[in-house]
């Protein structure tokens, strides 16, 4: 089944405690993509990827890191997590870029306390 | 940034209704998706459109792709219960934006 797979769904950390969410797809795409959304504000692009060893910046890159090593992963990593980064996260992938529309995958909702 | 401002915000309607939202952004884009969210999950393409003045169907669905290439329009026909959920427009190639969502609720 063509998926993209996120884990964990649920975590609840510490501040300033390191963590890396991970993300990986089954479709060969190249383009790559990660989210967060919280109410009222919708959802928020963090950093994208368009190919191996190739990410840039969205409109939320600050306390994020992402790498693309491999085509089918792109994990997100919190280096030093604070509490205004408690949110439900989304990665999401695409054979062509955003305009073909991306798959995403089930979220992970994270709380940093 | 960029913003996609998305009207209603919220809605409630009885079942059988139709249903219409709309996207709007103070900047020309050359494609507009839908998406729609169910609750606990992530966002899934309903429809995409490619040219200004574009209808495009998907069973109940039918977007519109505004002529002024800034705005979007969604109509559900005949809502049934499991069209609850928010919907999303949004825009981009790799930079994406989405739009602020409009959740529905569709009493039986």
């Amino acid at each position: 089944e063509a998926q993209v797979t996120q884990n964990p769904r649920y975590l609840i950390t510490v501040t300033g405690k390191k963590l890396t969410v991970t993300c990986s797809q089954n479709m060969n795409h190249e383009y790559m993509s990660w989210y967060r959304q919280d109410p009222g504000l919708g959802l928020r692009q963090i950093y994208y990827s368009m190919n191996v060893e190739v990410t840039d910046k969205g409109d939320v890159p600050e306390g994020y890191k992402v790498s693309r090593k491999e085509k089918r992963n792109f994990p997100l990593i919190l280096e030093s997590p604070s509490p205004n980064q408690t949110s439900l996260y989304f990665c999401a992938s695409s054979l062509g870029g955003g305009e073909y529309g991306y798959t995403f995958g089930s979220g992970t909702r994270l709380t940093v306390v | 940034g960029q913003q996609l401002n998305q009207s209603p915000q919220s809605m409630f309607i009885q079942e059988g209704e139709d249903v219409s939202m709309n996207c709007t952004s103070s900047s020309i884009f050359n494609t507009w998706l839908w998406y729609k969210q169910d609750p606990g999950e992530g966002p899934v393409l309903l429809i995409a459109l490619y040219k200004a003045g574009e209808l495009t169907s998907n069973g109940r669905l039918t977007a519109q792709f505004g002529i002024t290439r800034k705005d979007s329009f969604l109509n559900i026909s005949a809502s049934i219960p499991s069209d609850v959920g928010i919907y999303f427009c949004a825009v981009g190639t790799y930079k994406y934006i989405f739009g602020t969502g409009t959740r529905l609720k569709v009493l039986a």
